[in-house]
């Protein structure tokens, strides 16, 4: 059974931070995504990560894929308010249907 | 904007109704994907068609039933509803049928039963 886990699942952090949310994953998948969320919102799509050593950056996120581990990192770099949201991973698997981590729920604080 | 249309946004009924949620998906997309969020929960899923043909079935409740149209847009129908049915229920869309690739959401019809 292919699982999504995330860590941490809450992160509160100063404006001008650093910080890095992880997402570990069970299968040999090699297809990664990443959402935001506000609160009572869709999902929208941030990054599609797709291969092992992919890397990918907008803005202050820059999220990576390192397929060996099973483990991809979303940083976020001199954290504003603005990017407090919940941030999803997700795997997808040719096999199965796509799995979606819990959520990390990102508080910015001023 | 997605590109996934949804409706209805909000929809309140009482314990033991039945509500039909309607989904569009982006232009060109094959695939549907229904998901719910029950509050402060993660994205359960619930079932995927493709071109009108079920595809892969989740946690879905035998009360919920799914279907997707010739025109590709899908319902989904939700009976005998109970009041731990109140959640957002997503719609998604891909143009993929074998493995998910990129899902594109539409805004969620939020259900509350009381």
């Amino acid at each position: 059974e292919l699982k999504v886990e995330q860590n941490p699942l809450f992160l509160s952090m100063q404006e001008g931070k650093n910080y890095t949310i992880y997402c570990n994953y069970s299968t040999t998948s090699d297809r990664l995504y990443w959402y935001r969320q506000d609160p009572g919102k869709s999902l929208e799509s941030l990054f599609v990560l797709l291969s092992n050593g992919a890397v990918k950056q907008e803005g202050r996120l820059m999220a990576s894929l390192d397929t060996k581990a099973r483990l991809s990192t979303l940083h976020i770099t001199a954290a504003v308010h603005d990017l407090s949201a919940t941030y999803v991973c997700a795997v997808d698997d040719t096999n199965t249907d796509m799995c979606f981590g819990a959520g990390t729920r990102l508080t910015v604080k001023p | 904007d997605s590109g996934v249309t949804q409706t209805p946004k909000h929809l309140i009924t009482a314990t033991g109704q039945r509500v039909t949620l309607r989904c569009s998906p982006r232009s060109g997309d094959l695939s549907v994907y229904w998901y719910q969020q029950s509050l402060d929960q993660g994205l359960q899923f619930l079932i995927q068609y493709y071109n009108g043909e079920e595809r892969a079935k989740g946690n879905i409740l035998e009360r919920f039933s799914a279907q997707q149209f010739p025109d590709l847009h899908s319902e989904l129908n939700l009976s005998s509803l109970e009041l731990g049915d109140s959640a957002l229920y997503f719609c998604a869309s891909s143009s993929t049928g074998g493995g998910t690739g990129e899902l594109f959401f539409g805004e969620g019809s939020r259900l509350t039963v009381l």
